[in-house]
């Protein structure tokens, strides 16, 4: 069965350092993938969506890479800061529907002034 | 002021009880969900509805039953059959183009209390 991990449960950085957060998936090949951010009590914020034909993809400080071959994604926030202390998830749509999604654990991170 | 509202926050229930929880976009989007989280565990899809009077089955459905009477709205209802009911229950909803659905909007979800 389709499989999705997430790296490390806390991810601990310097403010301004780069976070580089991973998402690895077994089993399956997803048509696209997506990030989101999720605060303490409160539902998940989409950040980026990237398709299985799309290497990389940027918005403002993050960045998501999608590697279909090692099948891993890669979300980077660069000169993180406080703010940005939240837990990521990412979502992969199921195979051989266009309406569905496995989501990630998640991993918390936190960036330390 | 577009989104997903989800009511109540906080709902506290005694063990064989039905309960329902409310979920309403103005979005326009086709496509809600229900999604329980629990502590260290990812979303799990409870039910899904692609159009108005349709809906199905995600992969925790027993014990949870929902409707989709208009294209705004889709309650949950968690029955007593469910074995164990507390979680924060999240509602969701997205566009439908070219046959996929996109990026998903969240409301801000319930926590159930099941006592």
């Amino acid at each position: 069965s389709q499989k999705i991990e997430q790296n490390s449960e806390a991810l601990n950085i310097q403010e301004g350092k780069t976070a580089t957060l991973t998402c690895n998936y077994t089993n399956y090949s997803p048509a696209y993938l997506q990030w989101y951010r999720q605060d303490p009590g409160r539902g998940p914020v989409f950040l980026l969506l990237i398709r299985e034909n799309e290497k990389e993809k940027r918005k403002e400080r993050l960045k998501v890479t999608f590697d279909t071959t090692l099948k891993q994604s890669l979300f980077h926030i660069t000169a993180s800061q406080p703010a940005d202390s939240a837990t990521y998830l990412c979502a992969l749509d199921r195979v051989n529907t266009g309406n569905q999604f496995y989501f990630g654990t998640g991993t918390s991170l936190t960036v330390i002034p | 002021d577009g989104g997903i509202t989800q009511s109540p926050k906080y709902l506290f229930r005694k063990e064989g009880q039905n309960v329902t929880l409310s979920c309403e976009q103005n979005l326009n989007h086709d496509a809600m969900y229900w999604y329980r989280q629990d502590p260290g565990q990812g979303l799990r899809l409870i039910y899904y509805s692609q159009i108005v009077n349709d809906f199905q089955k995600g992969d925790i459905a027993e014990g949870y039953s929902v409707s989709r009477e208009k294209k705004e709205s889709f309650p949950l209802t968690v029955t007593s059959a469910q074995k164990n009911p507390t979680a924060f229950y999240l509602c969701a909803s997205s566009k439908w183009t070219s046959g996929r659905a996109g990026e998903q909007y969240f409301g801000p979800g319930t926590r159930l209390t099941v006592t």
